[in-house]
């Protein structure tokens, strides 16, 4: 069964300081999501990548893929208060979608 | 830009009546998805279907059911409401390339009294 963990679950920084969220996963896979929440508001897709050595880069967020390792990580640089959501990771079997819980990220000034 | 369309936004509910949460999307998609998202537990997939007639269980299809008797609609069914099914229910498409992302509705969160 195909098992998607994020860490950490809750994440609290302050402003322009550094960090990086990880989705480990059970089962081999070379597509993965990443979607960002926001209070109230649907799922919106980030960043699609889809083989080993993948990085994806917009703005203050980078997500790379180790898909020998089963990680990916979500690296935030200099962070803002507009980044405070939630993050989800998802990992694609054969459009068998699973998510992880989620990391709910709080930038403080 | 792709649209998912949810009926109902908030829909409050009797233990034991017969609910349908509605949800159209109007791009083509072949695939469409059911969640219910749970705060801690992330978004875990009830069911999903990937055409016209076809349905597959996700990780908690028990208490549920879902129709697709067209491809632009994908209805979920409860077929008697309890409690433990109060939460909010997210449906999604996404086109049969793999490498393009689900598109989510706005949610429906859905509270059984």
């Amino acid at each position: 069964e195909l098992k998607v963990e994020q860490n950490p679950l809750f994440l609290s920084m302050q402003e322009g300081k550094n960090y990086t969220i990880y989705c480990n996963y059970s089962t081999t896979s070379d597509r993965l999501y990443w979607y960002r929440q926001d209070p109230g508001k649907s799922l919106e897709s980030l960043f699609v990548l889809l083989s080993n050595g993948a990085v994806k880069q917009e703005g203050r967020l980078m997500a790379s893929l180790d898909t020998k390792a089963r990680l990916s990580t979500l690296h935030i640089t200099a962070a803002v208060h507009d980044l405070s959501a939630t993050y989800f990771c998802a990992v694609d079997i054969r459009n068998d979608m699973r998510f992880g819980a989620g990391t709910r990220l709080t930038v403080k000034p | 830009d792709v649209k998912v369309t949810q009926s109902s936004r908030y829909l409050v509910k009797r233990t034991g009546e017969k609910v349908f949460l509605e949800c159209v999307q109007d791009m083509d998609h072949e695939n469409m998805f059911w969640y219910r998202q749970d705060p801690g537990l992330g978004l875990r997939l009830i069911y999903f279907s990937y055409d016209v007639k076809m349905k597959e269980k996700g990780d908690i299809p028990e208490g549920y059911s879902v129709s697709r008797e067209k491809k632009e609609r994908f209805s979920l069914i409860l077929e008697s409401a309890s409690t433990n099914q109060t939460s909010m229910y997210l449906c999604a498409s996404r086109t049969d390339y793999s490498n393009q992302p689900q598109h989510f509705g706005d949610g429906t969160r859905l509270s059984i009294l």
